[in-house]
C-alpha cells in the first residue's frame, strides 16, 4: 500500500541534543499526526495537525504541517533517554470517505545515549 | 480510563492452526482498527469498522483472515489456518469519528493496544 517517505531511519545521539525528523508524500494530506511507540507497546498520538503552516507544541516536541500539505517534521529539544522509541508519521487524505484512511511513514527509531 | 484491550498479549502456535485475537476498544469510540506490524512493511491497515459495521477490509492478506465486531464493545481477527508468515504483532486501535453526511468520518487520532505479538511455527 501507499506509504510516506520518513527520515532518518533510526538517529543515535547523546543525551540533551535536539532532534529531527521529516515526512514527506507525493499527495496533499489534510492532516498530519505524529505517534511514537516504545518497545513492547502501541503506538501513541504525540500531536496532530490540521492546517497547512500550522506549528504546534507539545512539551519538547514540536510539529509543523508544511505549506506544500506534502511533508511534516517532528523536531525534540534537549532528548532525553525516555525519548527512546520509534517515532511515526501518518497523514490523512482531504476527501471524505475512505481516502480518510491513515497512510503510515516505516518510522524513525530513536536511541539516546546517557 | 481504561485503553484499548487485547488478548492475548503473545500467542505461540504451529502451523495449520487456527488463531483468534481479542480486542476490547474505548467505550465511546465508533470506529474500530486492525493494524499488523512488521519490521519490513510497517503497520499495515487489515480492516476497520464504523458503528460495528465493516467497512473497508481490502488490507486482509487472504482468506485464511476474517474479522468480526458482534457489538460496540468487542471484535476479533481470526487467521485459519496460520502460516509461519503470518508472525507479527497485530494491533487494534479506537477512535471516535466525527458524524459525517452519509457515515462516520475517520478522525486520524487513534488509539491503540498494547498489540498481541503471533509467533505462528
Amino acid at each position: 500500500g501507499q506509504q510516506l517517505n520518513q527520515s532518518p531511519q533510526s538517529m543515535f545521539i547523546q543525551e540533551g541534543e535536539d532532534v529531527s525528523m521529516n515526512c514527506t508524500s507525493s499527495s496533499i494530506f489534510n492532516t498530519w499526526l505524529w505517534y511514537k511507540q516504545e518497545p513492547g507497546e502501541g503506538p501513541v498520538l504525540l500531536i496532530a495537525l490540521y492546517k497547512a503552516g500550522e506549528l504546534t507544541s507539545n512539551g519538547r516536541l514540536t510539529a509543523q504541517f508544511g505549506i506544500t500539505r506534502k511533508d511534516s517534521f517532528l523536531n525534540i529539544s534537549a532528548s532525553i533517554p525516555s525519548d527512546v522509541g520509534i517515532y511515526f508519521c501518518a497523514g490523512q487524505g482531504e476527501n471524505a470517505g475512505n481516502n480518510r484512511k491513515l497512510i503510515w511513514g516505516l518510522g524513525t527509531s530513536l536511541a539516546v545515549n546517557p | 480510563d481504561a485503553g484499548v484491550i487485547q488478548s492475548p498479549r503473545h500467542e505461540v502456535t504451529e502451523m495449520g492452526q487456527e488463531v483468534t485475537l481479542r480486542c476490547k476498544p474505548i467505550s465511546g469510540h465508533n470506529s474500530l482498527f486492525w493494524y499488523r506490524q512488521t519490521m519490513m512493511r510497517g503497520l499495515e491497515l487489515l480492516i476497520y469498522f464504523n458503528n460495528n459495521v465493516p467497512i473497508d477490509d481490502s488490507g486482509m492478506p487472504e482468506d485464511r483472515f476474517s474479522a468480526k465486531m458482534p457489538n460496540a464493545s468487542f471484535s476479533t481477527l481470526k487467521i485459519q489456518p496460520s502460516e509461519p508468515r503470518d508472525s507479527a504483532v497485530y494491533f487494534c486501535a479506537s477512535s471516535r469519528g466525527t458524524p459525517g453526511r452519509i457515515a462516520v468520518e475517520l478522525t486520524g487520532e487513534l488509539f491503540f493496544g498494547e498489540g498481541s505479538r503471533l509467533t505462528v511455527l
